[in-house]
């Protein structure tokens, strides 16, 4: 069984400071991890995804994660934020591809000018 | 280049009727899934099918039954709707992991 949970509810930073949203995960097997973003009224979109290949993963719009299986986090990072990046951020978990594919319970992030 | 097609967008019902909702995709992917979304709740798998003819309980199963009519298609059936039924609903199909998600539909249950 699988699980992805999502450290934050509620992240608020300055712009043009860095952003930290925290993921953590378990899963039986070595799993696919996501990062999905969700603006205001808006569908989901993919901002980036590791799928076993380098531990260090970069998405759209500045956004990188770092897979660590020891701590077995997924956090997601930007070097600054934007205004445009206030949304919902969700962490998903995968064990393969045809499977049950869960999401954390999601960050809402705002920026304050 | 349609993707994943959800409708309705918009439905209002009464408590206990029925509706379904539809899905589709056009890309030939083989696993499709239902969610809800609910404030401070993430999305919440409902069913999924990872081929034709296969379906699965998610985490939230129970007042819904899903048709994996085809490849293309996967609906959602509300059977005798309920007020905590009342949320949006999103279709989604999935290619190596990566969901591709539809517009979503927004469901009240009075």
């Amino acid at each position: 069984a699988q699980s992805v949970t999502q450290l934050d509810s509620h992240v608020s930073v300055s712009e043009g400071t860095p952003v930290l949203l925290r993921c953590n995960y378990s899963s039986s097997y070595s799993p696919s991890l996501f990062w999905y973003v969700q603006h205001p009224n808006k569908g989901l979109q993919l901002l980036l995804k590791y799928t076993s290949a380098a531990t260090l993963v970069k998405g759209i719009n500045g956004f990188e994660a770092e897979f660590k299986k020891s701590e077995t986090s997924f956090h997601l990072t930007k070097p600054s934020a934007h205004m445009s990046d206030a949304a919902e951020y969700f962490c998903v978990v995968t064990p393969n591809s045809a499977s049950k594919i869960i999401f954390g319970s999601g960050t809402r992030l705002s920026i304050r000018p | 280049n349609a993707g994943v097609t959800q409708t309705p967008k918009f439905q209002v019902l009464k408590t206990g009727q029925s509706m379904t909702l539809q899905c589709a995709q056009d890309m030939n992917h083989n696993s499709m899934y239902w969610y809800r979304q609910d404030p401070g709740m993430g999305l919440r798998l409902i069913y999924y099918s990872a081929s034709e003819g296969t379906t699965d309980k998610g985490e939230v199963p129970n007042g819904y039954n899903v048709s994996r009519l085809n490849k293309r298609e996967f609906s959602l059936r509300l059977e005798s709707a309920a007020p905590s039924q009342t949320s949006v609903y999103f279709c989604a199909s999935n290619l190596g992991g990566e969901l591709f998600f539809g517009e979503g539909s927004r469901l009240t249950v009075l």
